[in-house]
């Protein structure tokens, strides 16, 4: 059964640091990986995902992922974190027909 | 930008009680979607919707709950008669297409407290 998992409950960076908010995957055949992002009172906002093809996909908001097929990790990256980043991330798998499989989220919070 | 809403934000009901939660999907989306959160648990797939009717459903969408597209704009999730572990948030959510690839576009969610 597809499985995805996020090993860190909380994310604590400073503003203007590099973020990763970490991410691993078990699925068989070729994995459709997304990065969702929800801020407080707000839906699931879709920042990014990978298909196939480059390894490092560029999403929404200066944010980035990259898809490591042999650590099966896929990890969320930013240069340069902003306050307003804060927020909670989610790495989701999908099946072929469209079901979303969710990893349990991560806090990301960059203090000024 | 379009976007999903959901109605009511917070629904309140007693056990045994039947709920209506109610979103209005993208209007070019063809693929709708349920997902709820139970308290400190994932995010959980419940059902696609596509064409009038169920294209996929998870364990948990039993016969207790069901799906419609009354008009051309609404996408319902029933519960007919609910249960305290029902008590959870519910994302609705749509895309374009059905396909693993399309990303799916989610509403605010409505928080059910069932008491």
């Amino acid at each position: 059964a597809q499985s995805v998992a996020q090993p860190e409950d909380q994310v604590n960076v400073a503003e203007g640091n590099p973020l990763t908010v970490k991410c691993t995957y078990s699925v068989s055949g070729n994995p459709y990986l997304f990065w969702y992002v929800q801020y407080p009172n707000r839906g699931l906002q879709f920042l990014l995902k990978y298909i196939t093809g480059d390894n490092l996909v560029k999403g929404s908001y200066g944010f980035e992922a990259e898809f490591n097929k042999s650590q099966t990790s896929f990890h969320l990256k930013k240069p340069s974190a902003l306050v307003s980043d804060s927020a909670l991330y989610f790495c989701v798998s999908s099946s072929n027909t469209g079901k979303l499989i969710f990893g349990q989220g991560t806090t990301l919070q960059v203090k000024p | 930008e379009p976007e999903v809403t959901q109605t009511p934000s917070h629904q309140v009901t007693q056990m045994g009680q039947e709920v209506i939660l109610r979103c209005v999907p993208i209007s070019n989306h063809l693929y709708f979607y349920w997902y709820r959160q139970i308290l400190g648990q994932k995010v959980e797939f419940l059902v696609s919707f596509y064409n009038n009717e169920i294209s996929e459903k998870s364990e948990i969408f039993d016969d207790q709950f069901s799906v419609e597209r009354p008009d051309g704009s609404n996408f319902t999730l029933k519960i007919r008669s609910t249960k305290l572990e029902d008590s959870a948030m519910y994302f609705c959510a749509s895309s374009i297409q059905g396909a693993g690839y399309n990303e799916q576009f989610f509403g605010p969610g409505t928080r059910l407290t069932v008491l």
